[in-house]
């Protein structure tokens, strides 16, 4: 299975500041990642995938970069809204494998 | 607007069974692979099954292989989740999902499952 390592396990932020998560992957996944968000108490919410296509509806402060193993969530103004728990999922083999999450709070 | 409703979920002993349900309502159900994924408490997620639009090909990880079952109707635009001999490290929320280009597009609210003596 490919494994997804991510950090940091959590960070803080002040308001607008500009956040990055990243995550590594134990083999190259061809950009097929996706970032998820997860507000406490609700499921989870796909904001990028393709490692880099925002899904519909999401803001764009928010933007995914990477290639081979490496890729990265980044937040470009950091708002309240935003404090939550984000997942990386490789899409690139059975089975779909997610990083452990990134705690994200507002400073 | 997409809606996925699961129910079913609650206490069970280790070794029994539990069938869990999805509902889906906004969308055309029959078009779509369908997942479900879970959630340890306070833990991360975890991908369990996925089934292929006609219900013919479905997919597992080895954790629940052999043991679980995801099957669909597509008439009642329903995904269920047939769940035996549990085990306390299969107690988590459930959520089922759509499924789509190896992503998981839509996530129903979850259901709680707690395996348990």
């Amino acid at each position: 299975d490919i494994q997804m390592t991510q950090s940091p396990a959590s960070l803080s932020a002040s308001l607008g500041e500009t956040v990055s998560i990243e995550c590594l992957a134990s083999e190259g996944i061809s950009n097929d990642l996706a970032w998820y968000q997860q507000k406490s108490g609700k499921s989870p919410q796909l904001l990028i995938y393709a490692a880099s296509r925002l899904q519909d509806g999401v803001p764009s402060r928010f933007s995914g970069s990477g290639s081979g193993t490496r890729y990265s969530l980044k937040i470009s103004g950091m708002q309240p809204e935003d404090e939550a728990d984000y997942f990386c999922q490789q899409s690139y083999k059975y089975p779909p494998t997610f990083g452990a999450g990134t705690k994200l709070e507002l400073k | 607007e997409v809606q996925l409703v699961e129910s079913g979920g609650g206490l069970v002993q280790p070794g029994r069974s539990l069938k869990l349900s999805c509902a889906a309502s906004g969308f055309t159900f029959s078009n779509y692979y369908m997942a479900w994924v879970r959630q340890a408490p306070k833990k991360g997620l975890e991908w369990v099954a996925t089934i292929s639009t006609s219900g013919s090909r479905t997919y597992y990880p080895d954790s629940v292989k052999g043991r679980f079952t995801i099957s669909r109707d597509n008439a009642k635009s329903s995904l269920y989740l047939q769940m035996n001999s549990l085990k306390s490290e299969d107690t988590a929320t459930y959520y089922c999902a759509i499924f789509r280009y190896g992503y998981f597009d839509y996530w129903g609210q979850g259901v709680m499952v707690t395996v348990s003596s």
